[in-house]
């Protein structure tokens, strides 16, 4: 199973929107509404920000939103702050034959 | 309060067995639905989904890494183990045990700290 595919970097200034893509195949984001994404800042474990795709856990800031087409996903920031400074991860199932779940690439967020 | 950690050896030779147990806390590993993922993270790489066990006892696993794999657990002691065998130094990461609250969708809701495996002779 391939990772899902990120852009290495996104950069914005406070206060700007940025989006970061995250594209599979048919056999994983296209097939299923089961993309997550997480906010990892360094030394620390990863925090789930967006599941099913477009859905915000209790506590997270709604600047963060979540939406698909076909098979590519993307996580929208907006009113970048300096605490989005972070790597972020998309995940989707992939269940072709059994449970299974691919991790992205990963983005490195820069405030500038 | 939702809590998992993490522990187990954090250095292990090549080709030896690791085996890493999770502690969870604030939630039951018999709640229906309620499952536990292992992930991992070589230093400076992207996460890496391992195996998932689920309330009843159903194991999942990487496709690539299956064959090494085994997830358990025991509801008693609320912990959720992971073997991996024949330990290579590529297998070098941090290890994360993760709590979904179903086996598809939902996400990864709450994680352990992380353990980090060195495999080196």
């Amino acid at each position: 199973q391939s990772a899902l595919t990120q852009p290495a970097s996104v950069s914005g200034s406070p206060g700007q929107s940025i989006t970061i893509s995250c594209t599979g195949t048919s056999s994983d984001v296209g097939d299923y509404n089961y993309v997550s994404w997480y906010q990892q800042h360094p030394g620390k474990a990863p925090k789930l920000i967006i599941y099913d795709v477009t859905n915000r856990p209790s506590g997270v800031s709604n600047r963060f939103s979540g939406s698909k087409s076909g098979n590519t996903a993307s996580l929208t920031i907006s009113g970048l702050q300096p605490v989005d400074e972070a790597d972020y991860y998309c995940t989707s199932y992939t269940g072709s034959s059994t449970l299974d779940y691919v991790f992205g690439t990963g983005t490195k967020v820069t405030v500038l | 309060q939702v809590t998992l950690r993490e522990s187990g050896p954090a250095l292990v030779k090549p080709t030896q067995t690791l085996t890493l147990t999770c502690t969870v806390s604030g939630f039951s590993l018999s709640t229906s639905g309620m499952c536990v993922s292992w992930i991992r993270q070589p230093p400076g790489k992207a996460l890496e989904w391992l195996a998932l066990i689920d309330w009843d006892d159903d194991e999942y696993y990487s496709t690539s890494l299956k064959t090494r794999l085994t997830i358990s657990k025991d509801t008693s002691k609320n912990q959720v183990v992971l073997r991996m065998t024949n330990m290579d130094p590529v297998d070098t990461a941090t290890y994360y045990c993760a709590r979904k609250m179903t086996a598809v969708g939902t996400g990864f809701d709450y994680w352990g700290q992380g353990t980090l495996v060195t495999v080196s002779s």
